[in-house]
């Protein structure tokens, strides 16, 4: 079955550390990958995106992710964390073929210790 | 502030009752998503509408209805309320081409059934 998995659930990172969420997509063929982030009391917010092209794709707020055929992996990484990137973190997909229709992994949940 | 309103923000209501969630999308985006957030579902799509069509169904109960009006708002009905459709209900736009693929959420609308 098609769907989009992000295995961790909650990650705990210290201020300053670097940050790795991971992101598994299983589908036929390459699909559209994004993050999205979700502050507490507030909606999805658009980090990045990949379409084709370089798999290294950068974002805002200093994050970037990089697109993993081999592994069918979207992974988002962040160099430093700042207390300001505690948030619900979501993978999400669009599958090729045109339904625009995003299916989104249940999310990872980042807590930044000071 | 990412230009997709939403009202009401809070909603808290009984069984049985029905609510209208409204949504106005972004300017100049044509199509309209509603999904519903909850904690053991996760992110799930509720439906979508471009231009003032039904252009996409998921998982959405016949008890919920939705529609998009001719200036593009659009709003999603509930009726015969349970515990169980509490939740968090976001409206997300979308543009064309590429853009159809990103989608812009609103804050959402946090509806408590009682």
């Amino acid at each position: 079955a098609q769907s989009v998995t992000q295995p961790d659930i909650h990650i705990t990172v210290s201020e300053g550390a670097s940050l790795e969420l991971r992101c598994n997509y299983s589908y036929g063929a390459t699909p559209y990958l994004f993050w999205y982030v979700q502050s507490p009391g507030q909606g999805l917010q658009l980090l990045l995106k990949y379409f084709s092209g370089d798999t290294l794709v950068q974002g805002i707020k200093g994050f970037e992710a990089e697109f993993k055929r081999s592994q069918s992996s979207f992974n988002l990484r962040k160099p430093s964390v700042h207390w300001s990137d505690a948030a619900e973190y979501f993978c999400a997909v669009v599958p090729p073929g045109g339904s625009y229709i995003p299916t989104f992994g249940r999310g990872t949940s980042l807590i930044v210790h000071p | 502030d990412s230009g997709v309103t939403q009202t009401p923000k809070h909603l808290i209501t009984a069984t049985g009752q029905r609510v209208t969630l409204r949504c106005s999308p972004r300017s100049g985006d044509l199509s309209v998503y509603w999904y519903q957030q909850s904690l053991d579902q996760g992110l799930q799509f509720l439906i979508q509408y471009y231009n003032g069509e039904e252009r996409a169904k998921g998982n959405i109960l016949e008890r919920f209805s939705a529609q998009q009006f001719p200036d593009l708002h659009s709003e999603l009905n509930l009726s015969s309320l349970e515990l169980g459709d509490s939740a968090l209900y976001f409206c997300a736009s979308s543009g064309t081409g590429r853009g159809a693929n990103v989608l812009t959420f609103g804050a959402g609308s946090r509806l408590t059934v009682l």
